[in-house]
Parts: structure tokens; sequence; C-alpha cells
């Protein structure tokens, strides 16, 4: 059964800092997804990473994918207050984007 | 263009009600899916379909039915509800043309099962 893990699962940090936030997961798969939610909204998705080393960038978001680690990264650059919300990383196994999700991040930036 | 549209956008069920949560895209995507999401936590797949008259079982599917007789439209049928269903449903669609491509995600329905 393919397991997703975030980690932290809370982050409260101060406008202009970086951060990473993680997302390990257990079986093999080329294929992850990130998403941000602001509270009582839909999902709005950031970054499809479909090989290993694949690296995207949009704005202070940068994402990274290694497969043989099961690991990817979202690195925060310069946070602003703009970037609080929850963000969620998810894995295909299957194919058919059958997506299994994280735990999710709730992040809240500081002023 | 609306993308995903779900309706109602909030309802209150009694234990035992039935209800039909709608969904439909204007997008032409041939796949759809219906995910949970309890509080404080990750989408958890209900369902999901690659075509018309195709469909099939996710992660969560107990307590839940589906159909897909248009491309457009993919209806989740609660037939008895119990509390354990109190969550926010989101239905989703994708092109899936032989590239990966990203979600489209609905707006959500807010079911509480009292």
């Amino acid at each position: 059964e393919l397991k997703v893990e975030q980690n932290p699962l809370f982050l409260s940090m101060q406008e202009g800092k970086n951060y990473t936030i993680y997302c390990n997961y257990s079986t093999t798969s080329d294929r992850l997804y990130w998403y941000r939610q602001d509270p009582g909204k839909s999902l709005e998705s950031l970054f499809v990473l479909l090989s290993n080393g694949a690296v995207k960038q949009e704005g202070r978001l940068m994402a990274s994918l290694d497969t043989k680690a099961r690991l990817s990264t979202l690195h925060i650059t310069a946070a602003v207050h703009d970037l609080s919300a929850t963000y969620f990383c998810a894995v295909d196994m299957t194919g058919a984007q059958k997506l299994v999700f994280g735990q999710g991040t709730r992040l809240t930036i500081n002023p | 263009n609306a993308g995903v549209t779900q309706t109602p956008k909030f309802r209150i069920l009694k234990i035992g009600q039935s209800m039909t949560l709608q969904c439909t895209q204007d997008m032409n995507h041939n796949y759809m899916y219906w995910y949970r999401q309890d509080p404080g936590m990750g989408l958890k797949l209900i369902y999901y379909s690659v075509g018309a008259g195709i469909t099939d079982k996710g992660e969560v599917p107990n307590g839940y039915n589906v159909s897909r007789s248009t491309t457009e439209d993919f209806p989740l049928r609660l037939e008895l509800a119990a509390p354990s269903q109190t969550s926010v449903y989101f239905c989703a669609s994708s092109k899936m043309t032989g590239d990966w491509e990203k979600l489209f995600f609905g707006s959500g329905t807010q079911l509480s099962v009292l």
C-alpha cells in the first residue's frame, strides 16, 4: 500500500525566510504532484513532476523530485504572506492519476 | 469556461437519508474522479472514471455509488448516509492525452450527516 508522508505538518515562518517542505512516499513512482489549498477553497495545481531529477519553479516556489530516494521537496524562497496556505503532495503509481495524498503542510507566514 | 462544477455547495443529511452529489465538466475531459477530504487531512479517492460507461473503485468506495453516462457528468450517490460520511467532497477531471496533465478540481461540497 502506497503511503505518502509530509514533513512538517505545521510550519510558521516569518516573511523573507527560506524553508523546505518534504514529501516521502513508500513505493516506486515517477509521478508526483504538488497542490495548494486556501482555507475553505478547492485545490490549485502547482507542479507536476514526471521524472527523476525533475525541477520546476514558479515565483518563490521550487519543487524537485528524487525517485531513487522517494522524496520530493517544495522550497520556499523569501516567503511572503500570500503564500500562507496548506500544501499537499500527491503520488500516482497507477498511471491513471489515482492520486494518494499526503496529510498536508499548513504554512503560516507572519509579517 | 466554467471548468468543473459541483452542486450543492453545502448539505445537511439525517442518518439513513440518500442524496446525489452532482459534478459536471465542460472541458471534454475523459478522466473524472471523486475525492473526500476529512478535516485536517489529505484527499482520499472514492471512485474514478476513465470515460463514459467505465467506472472503478478507489481507496474508500464503501457507502457510495457512481455512474458515468456522459463525458460531462459524474454524479456520486450516497444511499444510506452515515456520520462517517461527513466530509468535504471534491470532484476532479483530467484530459490524459498521453502526457500527464494536472487535475482540475471543483469547488467542493461540504456534507454533514447528523
